[in-house]
């Protein structure tokens, strides 16, 4: 069955330190992507996809995401934080039946 | 240009109570999705429709939820009764048809079962 895991609950970085948040899939076939971001009392917004082509995809804010089929993995990293990037973040799947599988999500504490 | 609206905000009912959420989508979306999101876990899907049509209920606990979208534009969620355990937070969503397409999120409807 397609699955998503985000192996990180949550994480605490320094603002101006690096970012990665770690996302595997589990699907037979060639996944659409996703990485959204959810401030509190906020809906989702999208931070970038991969659909296909190049492996390492940018989105908004700074945030860029590598797509790796031999390891399954689609992790979002940013060079540096800021203070306003705190929330939490989803890593999503969609798979060929138009289902969008999400991860529980990984909330990112920022700290000064 | 408006994104998806979504009402109420916030909703504190009773068990054994009706509710009923509302969606707008963005205009020309054919496809409208309705997530719940319950505290700490990403989204599960509850239905999604193309126009009007609903083309993936499997997820919708039928027994108790029910759902339309009239003219293939607005939406509507109901549940009744009410259960302690739907406390959770209902997202619409829209997109244009197609599987490389993103989906754009309201704010959700925060729902408190008492």
């Amino acid at each position: 069955a397609q699955s998503v895991t985000q192996p990180d609950i949550h994480i605490t970085v320094s603002e101006g330190a690096s970012l990665e948040l770690r996302c595997n899939y589990s699907y037979g076939a060639t996944p659409y992507l996703f990485w959204y971001v959810q401030s509190p009392g906020q809906g989702l917004q999208l931070l970038l996809k991969y659909f296909s082509g190049d492996t390492l995809v940018q989105g908004i804010k700074g945030f860029e995401a590598e797509f790796k089929r031999s390891q399954s993995s689609f992790n979002l990293r940013k060079p540096s934080v800021h203070w306003s990037d705190a929330a939490e973040y989803f890593c999503a799947v969609r798979t060929g039946g138009f289902k969008t599988i999400f991860g529980a999500g990984t909330r990112l504490f920022v700290k000064a | 240009e408006a994104g998806v609206v979504q009402s109420p905000r916030y909703k504190i009912i009773e068990k054994k109570q009706p509710v009923a959420f509302w969606c707008n989508p963005i205009s020309g979306h054919n496809t409208l999705y309705w997530y719940l999101q319950n505290l700490g876990q990403g989204p599960e899907l509850l239905i999604r429709y193309e126009n009007e049509e609903a083309v993936d209920d499997s997820q919708l606990p039928k027994d108790r939820f029910s759902a339309e979208r009239l003219k293939g534009v607005d939406s509507t969620l109901k549940i009744q009764p009410a259960e302690l355990g739907d406390s959770a937070v209902y997202l619409c969503a829209s997109s244009l048809t197609g599987l490389d397409t993103e989906a754009f999120f309201g704010q959700g409807t925060r729902l408190t079962v008492v």
